[in-house]
């Protein structure tokens, strides 16, 4: 299986701040011969389902606000929030479909506000 | 559009058989190329995707849970169903139903989950 791990596991960022967590795969989920990766993003906020906010590593789900960016490649990638707001306050999990089955989600990452 | 719920006891007994059903609404379930998936998720804890199933009937198990696990699908019902056989304490768990993109298998639609409970 792949091993999905996160960093850092919970941060607190001021209103309007950027918010930084990083994914770490234990194998490349990039697929060369589409040269996509096989990533996604969720938030996840308390009481509610995870909701779809990035995947191929970067491509925002409809409807996600643009405050949201994915990036990297290989094994390390990247969720940006670049003005945190106070709704956004959630866990955040990545999650690679490269190798399935199993499909393996990261540990998470909790965000607050500072 | 399209939404899921799940639904099925909240308190199963040690050693019994988990049975929960996602009902798929506002579309069929056949329509689309995807593929419709369990994920489980502990009280506090990361989420496990537990297996899927497409609507021809083919399988993918978590192999950490395959030899419990069967996933089914009633297309007429617009309905796909979970069993875990034998489980434990360790099984209790809030448990989603997701619609698996088909295309990659990132999960764009989740129900709101229902809580299983596994308790004497």
């Amino acid at each position: 299986d792949i091993v999905m791990t996160q960093s850092p596991d919970s941060l607190a960022v001021s209103l309007g701040e950027r918010a930084t967590i990083n994914c770490k795969s234990s194998q490349s989920v990039l697929y060369s011969s589409n040269n996509k990766n096989y990533l996604a993003w969720y938030q996840q906020k308390p009481g509610q389902p995870p909701k779809l906010l990035i995947y191929w590593a970067s491509t925002r789900e409809s409807g996600v606000p643009d405050r949201f960016s994915g990036s990297g490649s290989g094994t390390d990638f990247t969720l940006t929030i670049s003005s945190l707001q106070a709704e956004d306050v959630a866990v955040y999990y990545c999650q690679q479909y490269y190798s399935t089955p199993p499909n393996t989600f990261g540990p998470g990452t909790k965000v607050d506000i500072k | 559009q399209v939404q899921l719920q799940e639904s099925g006891p909240g308190l199963v007994k040690p050693s019994q058989t988990l049975s929960l059903t996602c009902t798929v609404s506002g579309g069929s379930i056949s329509s689309g190329s995807y593929y419709w998936s369990w994920i489980r998720q502990p009280a506090g804890k990361g989420l496990e995707w537990i297996g899927r199933i497409y609507t021809s009937g083919s399988t993918n198990y978590n192999p950490s849970l395959k030899s419990r696990v069967t996933i089914s699908v009633d297309t007429s019902k617009n309905q796909f169903s979970l069993k875990l056989s034998s489980v434990t304490a360790a099984d209790t768990a809030v448990y989603y139903c997701a619609r698996d993109s088909g295309v990659g298998g990132y999960f764009d639609l989740w129900g709101r989950g229902t809580l299983v409970t596994v308790s004497s």
